[in-house]
């Protein structure tokens, strides 16, 4: 079955770095895009753009480009975020999700159980 | 960037009911929409798509409609495990927006 494993809850200070690990099982990871997602704990949910799994090329939301960093490792079916220096506004749970649709018309159908990132000093 | 107004931003009904959720956008997303629900402490679960499409495995209770810029969510005879919360989210345009998200509770 199709699943997403991410790596387990981050916490760190102000300007240190995080990288986050989602692995994708029960499906070819180079058929189907993987995007990022942020939720604040209560609110709501915020794109943070999305990596092409056959080329490796990321896409960044606006308010994520600069200290954000989508990467690959295709051969283990994972997908990776990195932030750096890190802010205090970037304590979030983030989610991986897979898409599907056609043409850049994407919609997520599985979706990674979270990884939440605490900064505090 | 494409604005998703999402209402109610919460609402209590009653089991057996039916409930509607609406979703509006800052403008025509050509029903490049979807649902999610999503239960305390677990990731969103994909309910709708294309504005009307039922996702794999969700109940036929579940429904969408709408086009242009006015789309809504129902589901018919509300279950106890429906108790969760619900967003919107527009794909037809970067970057990707969701509604604020409407929190469904038992009366």
């Amino acid at each position: 079955q199709i699943q997403l494993v991410q790596s387990g809850p981050e916490l760190k200070k102000p300007g240190e770095s995080v990288k986050i690990s989602c692995k994708a099982s029960g499906y070819t990871f180079t058929d189907y895009a993987m995007h990022w997602v942020k939720q604040v704990p209560g609110k709501g949910l915020k794109w943070m753009g999305w990596i092409n799994t056959y080329t490796g090329k990321p896409t960044y939301a606006d308010d994520f480009k600069g200290r954000f960093v989508f990467s690959l490792e295709a051969s283990a079916s994972t997908a990776n975020l990195q932030i750096s220096n890190l802010k205090n506004e970037d304590t979030a749970n983030v989610f991986c999700a897979r898409s599907v649709g056609g043409a850049l018309y994407w919609y997520f159908d599985f979706w990674g159980p979270g990884t939440m990132v605490t900064v505090s000093s | 960037d494409i604005q998703m107004t999402q209402s109610p931003a919460s609402l209590s009904a009653s089991l057996g009911e039916t409930v509607t959720i609406e979703c509006r956008a800052s403008e025509d997303i050509y029903s490049n929409l979807a649902w999610y629900q999503q239960k305390p402490g677990n990731s969103p679960q994909l309910l709708i798509y294309d504005a009307n499409s039922l996702a794999d495995g969700v109940p036929s209770r579940f429904s969408g409609s709408g086009s242009g810029t006015q789309y809504s969510l129902k589901i018919n005879s509300l279950q106890s495990e429906d108790v969760a919360s619900y967003f919107c989210q527009q794909y037809n345009n970067y970057p990707y927006t969701f509604g604020a998200g409407t929190k469904l509770e038992l009366k």
